[in-house]
């Protein structure tokens, strides 16, 4: 199966700052991305879908200044969290599709992200 | 819009059967994907229907009726380790074909 990785696993940070998550599709190439995020006890939310080379699309109520997505390569993607608050504490999972197109769509294993 | 359900918990005894539900509706279906995941971690792929019927994996199948806005998951031969959410994904054909998800189901297996 194709190799997902993301970084960091975990991260905790103080509220206001901003915390970057890399994404990367390790044996093949993504067309689009896809960023997920879990609350406990709760499935996974889309937040976002994007192209390499153009700008991400959002879900509805989900704010685009603030979760910021670069999906330079066809290989990396990143989400910003900037001025992160404690509400933003959350899984974040990307996952990206390969440009040839699959019926699966792979998960990165995810980012837990702990704002203080 | 766009709507799925599924139970929020299930439980079931070591060695059995368990058959988890998920209906959905939608405009512009493009797949239904099944996912287990275990707390803490990222989900991992079970199956895919596209057309009716069933599609067969180990002790894992998994069914679908698109009139019906309907598809199960059937988990055989059940193993402790098989305790974990189990989710139901939807894929929709406009836009970059994005992948929605119920709820998930909770499923705890007891000795």
């Amino acid at each position: 199966g194709a190799v997902v990785s993301q970084h960091p696993s975990r991260v905790i940070c103080k509220s206001g700052t901003s915390v970057k998550i890399e994404c990367r599709s390790l044996d093949f190439q993504a067309t689009t991305m896809f960023w997920y995020r879990q609350f406990p006890k709760q499935s996974l939310m889309l937040m976002a879908t994007s192209n390499e080379g153009s700008k991400a699309t959002y879900e509805q109520g989900v704010e685009k200044d603030k979760f910021l997505i670069n999906h330079a390569s066809l290989t990396l993607s990143t989400l910003t969290v900037t001025s992160a608050h404690p509400e933003d504490s959350s899984f974040y999972i990307c996952s990206p599709r390969p440009s040839g197109g699959y019926n699966e769509q792979f998960f990165g294993p995810g980012t837990r992200l702990t704002v203080l | 819009g766009q709507n799925i359900d599924q139970p929020t918990e299930m439980t079931a005894t070591e060695g059995a059967i368990v058959q988890i539900n998920c209906t959905y509706q939608t405009s512009g279906f493009n797949g239904l994907f099944w996912y287990q995941q275990h707390a803490g971690e990222a989900p991992t792929f079970l199956s895919y229907n596209v057309l009716d019927g069933l599609e067969e994996k180990g002790r894992f199948s998994s069914f679908l009726s698109r009139s019906k806005g309907y598809s199960y998951l059937l988990l055989k031969e059940l193993q402790m380790k098989d305790s974990a959410s189990y989710l139901c994904a939807v894929r929709f054909s406009g836009g970059y074909n994005k992948l929605i998800f119920g709820a998930g189901t909770r499923l705890a297996v007891h000795p």
